[in-house]
């Protein structure tokens, strides 16, 4: 079954400090990929996606996410994080070619330290 | 208005009551998603709709719940019957096919069932 792995329930860092949320999907032809923020009280917003050309894309906030095919992996990152990025983030993957019918992980909730 | 609506933003309910719940998308969406996300965990897929397609029904976890769409205008989710292990919030989402492939989302009905 088609399926998507965030493996790290809950990440703390220190503000300032570098990021980075892991996202695994089960194999298959190459699929949409897409990072989700949730932020207490706030509806999902879209930080970025990636459906085809460079591997490494860039998003809001600062994010970014690198496909990586051989691992599919599509790891979320950002080089210093602020406190105002505590939330909740969502992986999420389009298996069904552009219909946009998406399987999300679980979550990966980050705290920020000052 | 500039983004999805649903209403209401919570229900409470007695076990074995009926429940409907509204979803509002953006104008000119063609495509609508139900998703259910249970404390803790990551959105579900329940149910897609496409224009004047037939739904795809595939994640609606039984028959108690069912879900209309008028051309591509308000939808409604019921639950029939309502269990304890239905508590959860229920999001929509909306998508212009052909535009930057990102699904909007609403805020959310949070349903507690008693």
């Amino acid at each position: 079954a088609q399926s998507v792995t965030q493996p790290d329930i809950h990440i703390t860092v220190s503000e300032g400090a570098s990021l980075e949320l892991r996202c695994n999907y089960s194999y298959g032809a190459t699929p949409y990929l897409f990072w989700y923020v949730q932020s207490p009280g706030q509806g999902l917003q879209l930080l970025l996606k990636y459906f085809s050309g460079d591997t490494l894309v860039q998003g809001i906030k600062g994010f970014e996410a690198e496909f990586k095919r051989s691992q599919s992996s599509f790891n979320l990152r950002k080089p210093s994080v602020h406190w105002s990025d505590a939330a909740e983030y969502f992986c999420a993957v389009d298996f069904s070619g552009g219909y946009n019918k998406l399987i999300f992980g679980a979550g990966t909730r980050l705290a920020v330290h000052p | 208005g500039a983004g999805v609506s649903q209403s209401p933003s919570n229900k409470v309910t007695e076990k074995g009551k009926d429940v409907e719940l509204r979803c509002d998308p953006i104008s000119g969406h063609t495509a609508l998603y139900w998703y259910r996300q249970r404390l803790g965990q990551g959105l579900e897929f329940l149910i897609y709709f496409q224009g004047n397609s037939a739904p795809d029904k595939s994640g609606l976890p039984s028959d108690r719940f069912s879900a209309e769409r008028t051309g591509e205008s308000v939808s409604t989710l019921t639950i029939q019957r309502t269990q304890q292990e239905d508590s959860a919030v229920y999001l929509c989402a909306s998508f212009r096919s052909g535009s930057s492939d990102e699904q909007f989302f609403g805020p959310g009905t949070r349903l507690t069932v008693l």
